[in-house]
């Protein structure tokens, strides 16, 4: 159980162009996703949470209008990179939190971004 | 604020060899919560184990051991016999227990490699 996907796993997009990666929990509900960035041989850094049906909380340094984020289930959340520049290619790594209080969050298998 | 530091930033051992992976943890909260996570060169988050701040007993799970000890804010992960399948980084991560999505914040991580 506590199963969480990403799509695309890869992609490959052109400078100044969209990208949205969507990340699903397949057998729970999550109330709470939360959306991480990591470059190459570097940790993990939170950039949003967002909770299904409000707004995302973006971490200090992360731009809300360039990173979008919707929760519109409780099973789906998207982040999509606005007008995506080289810089922005990374590994992107959603994890999302049940309803319950045991403070886990399930992790996404990643979605690994190259802006050409 | 809280704060992880794994202060190895790679380790490497020859098989059957043990090898412990240092982590060192700040936080102001009584209640919180702390994670290993084992990331393979395919990028996926294994999760290891969870412990919560008030349960300071070692943990064993066949080959991996892991040593909380509250008093030097430490929760050492030990790795008995090493086998290739063990190269990875691993993470050491922390979430206090607080209403605001229970952000979990990673250390720097520790590359572990195995050799034959």
């Amino acid at each position: 159980g506590a199963v969480v996907s990403q799509h695309p796993s890869r992609v490959i997009c052109k400078s100044g162009t969209s990208v949205k990666i969507e990340c699903r929990s397949l057998d729970f509900q999550a109330t709470t996703m939360f959306w991480y960035r990591q470059f190459p041989k570097q940790s993990l850094m939170l950039m949003a949470t967002s909770n299904e049906g409000s707004k995302a909380t973006y971490e200090q340094g992360v731009e809300k209008d360039k990173f979008l984020i919707n929760h519109a289930s409780l099973t789906l959340s998207t982040l999509t990179v606005t007008s995506a520049h080289p810089e922005d290619s990374s590994f992107y790594i959603c994890s999302a939190r049940t309803r319950d209080l045991t403070y886990e969050q399930y992790f996404g298998p990643g979605t690994r971004l190259t802006v050409t | 604020a809280q704060k992880v530091t794994q202060a190895q930033t790679e380790i490497s051992v020859v098989e059957k060899e043990d090898v412990t992976l240092d982590c060192v943890y700040e936080t102001r909260d009584t209640t919180y919560y702390l994670f290993w996570y084992k990331q393979p060169p395919s990028g996926e988050l294994v999760f290891l184990i969870r412990r919560n701040s008030f349960d300071e007993q070692n943990e064993i799970s066949g080959r991996y051991s892991w040593n909380f000890q509250k008093s030097t804010s430490s929760f050492n992960f030990t790795i008995t016999a090493s086998q290739v399948v063990d190269s990875a980084v691993y993470f050491c991560a922390l979430s206090e227990a607080d209403a605001a999505g229970n952000k979990l914040t990673f250390g720097g991580g520790t590359r572990v490699l195995v050799k034959p």
